[in-house]
């Protein structure tokens, strides 16, 4: 299993710019989230999901969209890019609510 | 709502010294609680994991942690630190009830291992 996959490793984008952040899972888990990491800020989620087509806010839901057509993929959206938005993100699974949380690679994302 | 605070974002050991790194967490229900390490350009590993079983939870790479339910407390623990154990600690906290799923987790703390 190749476990929790996130494309692209690093992006630079322009504000007001748009971009998927990718993210797959291949054991089957049923929740699935998005943090970003920011240092001195631990890891805050932004939006997560409990199954194919339910998902939910987190803490800073704003300036993100998800969607979840499949069990496999949860892509988060960034509509228009802002300074802010620079942060590591990293998506996460488990199979169960309350089951640990299996991490992908992260991608970092810088907005100019 | 649920928080965790970690004492220190930066601790300090020798190589061979013990280990201690704080987490005091608040939760309205039996908590869940975890500790996930994260090394340099990488993803987050679950070192371990309190459920409501055994206070004392062993992990991997030698470190434990005890759940304190008196003093809301899940200290992470490892008798001699290595130097590959140079990382950042987060301690992570889900309460129990079926409602809800969010994972909050604490700033973290960087140990430095000195040799």
């Amino acid at each position: 299993n190749a476990g929790v996959t996130q494309t692209p490793k690093f992006q630079v984008l322009k504000t007001g710019q748009s971009m998927t952040l990718q993210c797959a899972q291949d054991m089957n888990h049923e929740y699935m989230s998005w943090y970003r990491q920011d240092p001195g800020m631990g890891l805050r989620l932004i939006h997560y999901s409990v199954g194919a087509g339910i998902t939910d806010q987190g803490e800073v839901p704003n300036g993100y969209n998800v969607s979840r057509s499949t069990t496999e993929d949860f892509p988060l959206r960034l509509l228009s890019a802002a300074p802010s938005q620079t942060s590591v993100y990293f998506c996460a699974s488990s199979q169960r609510r309350k089951e640990t949380q299996y991490f992908g690679p992260g991608t970092r994302l810088l907005v100019l | 709502a649920q928080s965790v605070t970690q004492l220190g974002s930066h601790v300090s050991v020798s190589e061979g010294a013990l280990v201690l790194l704080r987490c005091n967490y608040s939760s309205s229900v039996p908590p869940y609680l975890f500790w996930y390490v994260q090394y340099p350009n990488q993803g987050l590993q679950l070192l371990l994991k309190y459920t409501s079983a055994a206070t004392l939870v062993k992990g991997i790479n030698g470190f434990e942690a005890e759940f304190k339910k008196s003093e809301t407390s899940f200290h992470l623990t490892k008798p001699s630190a290595h130097m590959s154990d140079a990382a950042e600690y987060f301690c992570a906290v889900s309460d129990s009830g079926a409602g809800s799923y969010q994972l909050t987790f604490g700033k973290g703390t960087k140990l430095s291992v000195i040799p």
